[in-house]
This record gives C-alpha cells, sequence and structure tokens, in this order.
C-alpha cells in the first residue's frame, strides 16, 4: 500500500538557516507526491507536486523537493528560513487507484527562531 | 483564497446531536473530498465524490454521511455525536482531470462536541 513517513513531528530552525523537513514514500509503481502547508486556522496550500516530470521540483515560497527513487524520499528544502514559513508542513501521495485522494503523513510543524 | 468555501466555520453542539456540514467546490471542480484533522488521528480521509457519485470511501464511521448535489456542492451529515468527533472537518476539490490533479482545500469547519 502507498503511504508516506514524516520524519521529526517538529523541526526547530533560527531565520536564515536551511530548513529540512523529511518525507519518505512507500509504493510499488511511481508514485505522485505533494507538500502541503498549513498556517494556523487555515486550509492546507500546495507548496509543490511531484509528477515524474523532473526529479528537482520548484514550489511556492523559495520551497523545493528532491525526488530521491534509491532513497524513496521526497524531502522539502528552502535555503533560507523566513519567519512566515512557521506552519505545519504535510507530505502526501495520490493513491494509483480509482480515486485521486491523497493520503497525508502526520506532518511537521517548523518552528523559526529570531 | 483557495475557493472553496465550508460553512459553518465553527459548530458547537452536544453528544448526541446531528450536524451538517457544508462545502462548496471550486468553480470547474466536479471532485470533492472530506477529511477530518484530529490531534490523535492527524489528516484522515473520509469519502470522495466525483460528479455526484461516490468515488471512494475512508475511514468515515458509520455515523457519517455525505452526498454530493447536481450542482456540486456538498454536505457532510453527521450523526449520534460523540466527543471523539471534535475534530476540523476539511473539504478539498480538485478539477480531477486523471493527472492527479492538486486538491484545494478550504479553510475547515471546526466541530466542538460537548
Amino acid at each position: 500500500a502507498q503511504s508516506v513517513t514524516q520524519l521529526g513531528s517538529h523541526v526547530s530552525v533560527s531565520e536564515g538557516a536551511l530548513v529540512l523537513l523529511r518525507c519518505n514514500y512507500s509504493s510499488s509503481v511511481p508514485p505522485y507526491l505533494f507538500w502541503y502547508v498549513q498556517y494556523p486556522n487555515q486550509g492546507l496550500q500546495l507548496l509543490l507536486k511531484y509528477t515524474s516530470a523532473a526529479t528537482l521540483v520548484k514550489g511556492i515560497n523559495g520551497f523545493e523537493a528532491e525526488f530521491k527513487k534509491s532513497e524513496t524520499s521526497f524531502h522539502l528544502t528552502k535555503p533560507s528560513a523566513h519567519m512566515s514559513d512557521a506552519a505545519e508542513y504535510f507530505c502526501a501521495v495520490s493513491l494509483m487507484d480509482s480515486s485521486y485522494k491523497l493520503i497525508f503523513g502526520s506532518g511537521t510543524r517548523l518552528l523559526v527562531r529570531p | 483564497d483557495s475557493g472553496v468555501t465550508q460553512t459553518p466555520k465553527h459548530l458547537i453542539t452536544a453528544t448526541g446531536q446531528r450536524v451538517t456540514l457544508r462545502c462548496s467546490p471550486r468553480s470547474g471542480d466536479l471532485s470533492v473530498y472530506w477529511y477530518q484533522q484530529s490531534l490523535d488521528q492527524g489528516l484522515q480521509f473520509l469519502i470522495h465524490y466525483y460528479n455526484g457519485e461516490e468515488r471512494a470511501k475512508g475511514n468515515i464511521l458509520e455515523r457519517f454521511s455525505a452526498q454530493q448535489f447536481p450542482d456540486l456542492h456538498s454536505e457532510l451529515n453527521l450523526s449520534s455525536l460523540e466527543l471523539g468527533d471534535s475534530a476540523l472537518y476539511f473539504c478539498a476539490s480538485s478539477v480531477e482531470g486523471g493527472d492527479h490533479s492538486p486538491l484545494h482545500f478550504g479553510n475547515g469547519t471546526r466541530l466542538t462536541v460537548t
């Protein structure tokens, strides 16, 4: 069964530091992978999507993610954290069945220290 | 603004009661998905409708039901409410053209069962 695992329920970085949020997937076929962000009291917003066209995917707000098949990973990175990046981040996989529903990881809360 | 509208934003009710959550998808989107977000369970897929027909079911309790109407809006009905049903309920919509289109989320309905 396809699923995603997010390592680290909380990640804390200083403003200006590298952001690295980890996501590993489990899939027997090439997956469709997504990163979403949830700001307080809001719904989820799409950051980026992997569709096999390119292994390095650029998203909004300076985020990008690299698909590594050999490591079954799809980690999210940003070179320099900003205070406004503080939020919860979810990795998700789209199942290859009759429904295109997303299965989400448990989420990682990013804290940015001034 | 994702274009997905959920009402009401907040709902407080007592155990044993029944409530209806409403979702209007983005213009042109045929698919509606319902998710439940709670602290202990994370983001759980409940059910998916496509153009009025049920497409997939997830971890949805028998006390819960949903439907999608001809105008494509959807309602999630929760009955015989229990304290554990307190959660954020999200609706998401997508075009679903067969290319794993991203889901666009509403801001959710926060249900509190007392």
